[in-house]
């Protein structure tokens, strides 16, 4: 059974550019959640999907947007990038809330 | 306002010895959730505690909830180098305006 991938693994882009990430789930998952993780704020959630539609939200400023397709697959879109932005970006799905998360390797955002 | 204290921040033991990690949390919460990173790699979903009193084991690895007392506990039986990592837990709730929030992580070293 695949995991969970994660697509770039590593991205640099300069600010005030926009990014999108892709996270696939396994097969059967139809929740998606992502995390933002850096050596100062370190981890936080910053929001899930199921069956397409955004169920939570973290508190991220409005930069930061996601969605998901019918066969789960999410992106997530940061518009405006600011130095700040660079971290570890991590995705994770699960059978729903309350089940364990399987994570992907992450992607890795530098932003110069 | 949701906070998660993780302690010890460090924790560096004997190869054999056991030892517990705590998480205490300041609001009612729905879930708790037990992770492990491994450095430079993704995170690992290890249990999800769903109720007061819950208790799941993995390995030398137990973890328990006290929902009345707002702790949760990692212990660690007979530790062996390969439990070496940075151990979160994590706490969500739908009280309000919903909320994930990461405590700071404890960085373990099993020392062989």
């Amino acid at each position: 059974k695949a995991g969970v991938t994660q697509t770039p693994r590593y991205l640099i882009k300069t600010r005030g550019q926009q990014v999108t990430l892709s996270c696939s789930p396994i097969s059967g998952h139809r929740s998606v959640s992502w995390y933002q993780q850096t050596p100062g704020q370190g981890l936080q959630f910053l929001f899930e999907y199921f069956s397409e539609t955004q169920r939570n939200k973290g508190n991220f400023p409005g930069r930061f947007s996601g969605r998901q397709f019918s066969n789960s697959r999410s992106e997530m879109n940061v518009s405006t990038l600011e130095l700040g932005d660079s971290a570890l970006y991590l995705c994770a799905s699960s059978l729903g809330q309350g089940h364990i998360q399987y994570f992907g390797a992450g992607t890795r955002l530098s932003v110069l | 306002e949701l906070k998660v204290e993780q302690n010890p921040l460090f924790l560096s033991m004997q190869e054999g010895k056991n030892y517990t990690i705590y998480c205490n949390y300041s609001t009612t919460s729905d879930r708790l959730y037990w992770y492990r990173q491994d450095p430079g790699k993704s995170l690992e979903s290890l249990f999800v505690l769903l109720s007061n009193g819950a208790v799941k084991q993995e390995g030398r690895l137990m973890a328990s909830l006290d929902t009345k007392a707002r702790l949760s506990t990692l212990h660690i039986t007979a530790a062996v180098h390969d439990l070496s990592a940075t151990y979160f837990c994590a706490v969500d709730t739908t009280s309000g305006t919903y909320k994930y929030i990461f405590g700071t992580g404890t960085r373990l070293k099993v020392l062989a």
